[in-house]
């Protein structure tokens, strides 16, 4: 059974500050995501990366996946109070097969004004 | 609009009593998928799909079945619930070309509790 591990799971910091999230597996996935949650709603796509190694930019938002694709990262640059929000890592296993994703237990960011 | 619409969004119901969670995309995806969301666990897979006739075991299936008889819905079953099935429950389709940076659109939640 594949899994995967995020930290922390609770993160309550003062705006302007940085953060970093984690997502850790003993898995190589093909691909992993990024989401946000917001309460009441699905979740929402922030990032997918693919090749290990790669890093990818969204405004204050850094992504990294790790090289040997096991594990990644999320930075978010002087947090504002509109960053608040659950933040979900996916790990994707595709093979001709088989197509499943799992996700992380999420990590809930609150930025206090 | 391309979305993921899902019904009903509430639902309420006893023990035994069979019922269907319709899931509808409108974007001509391919691969579709159910999952559960519970406080502490994050999103687990129940079923997904990746064409029409063609559906598998997630993680956690148990107590559920689907069906792909077309490409733009996925209904999910469950044929005798039980309280431990009460959850939030996310459809979610993604993928016109396949590949694993596909972008995953979910649909607003449909939350479930079984007396």
């Amino acid at each position: 059974t594949q899994l995967l591990e995020q930290s922390p799971q609770f993160l309550s910091i003062q705006e302007g500050e940085n953060l970093t999230v984690y997502c850790n597996s003993s898995s190589v996935f093909s691909s992993l995501q990024w989401y946000r949650q917001e309460p009441g709603e699905g979740p929402v796509l922030l990032v997918t990366v693919v090749t290990g190694g790669e890093v990818k930019k969204l405004k204050r938002l850094t992504f990294q996946f790790g090289d040997a694709r096991k594990d990644s990262s999320l930075h978010i640059t002087a947090a504002q109070p509109g960053d608040t929000g659950l933040y979900l890592c996916a790990g994707r296993f595709m093979k001709t097969s088989y197509d499943k994703v799992i996700f992380g237990p999420g990590t809930s960011l609150s930025v206090i004004p | 609009e391309a979305q993921v619409t899902q019904n009903p969004r509430y639902l309420i119901t006893v023990t035994g009593k069979k019922l269907t969670v319709t899931c509808s995309q409108n974007m001509n995806h391919e691969y579709m998928s159910w999952y559960r969301q519970d406080p502490g666990l994050g999103l687990r897979q129940i079923y997904y799909s990746m064409n029409v006739e063609v559906t598998d075991k997630g993680d956690v299936p148990e107590g559920y079945k689907v069906s792909r008889k077309e490409k733009r819905n996925f209904p999910l079953i469950l044929e005798s619930p039980s309280p431990n099935q009460t959850s939030l429950y996310f459809c979610a389709s993604s993928g016109v070309a396949g590949g694993p940076s596909d972008t995953q659109y979910f649909g607003p939640g449909t939350r479930l509790t079984v007396l």
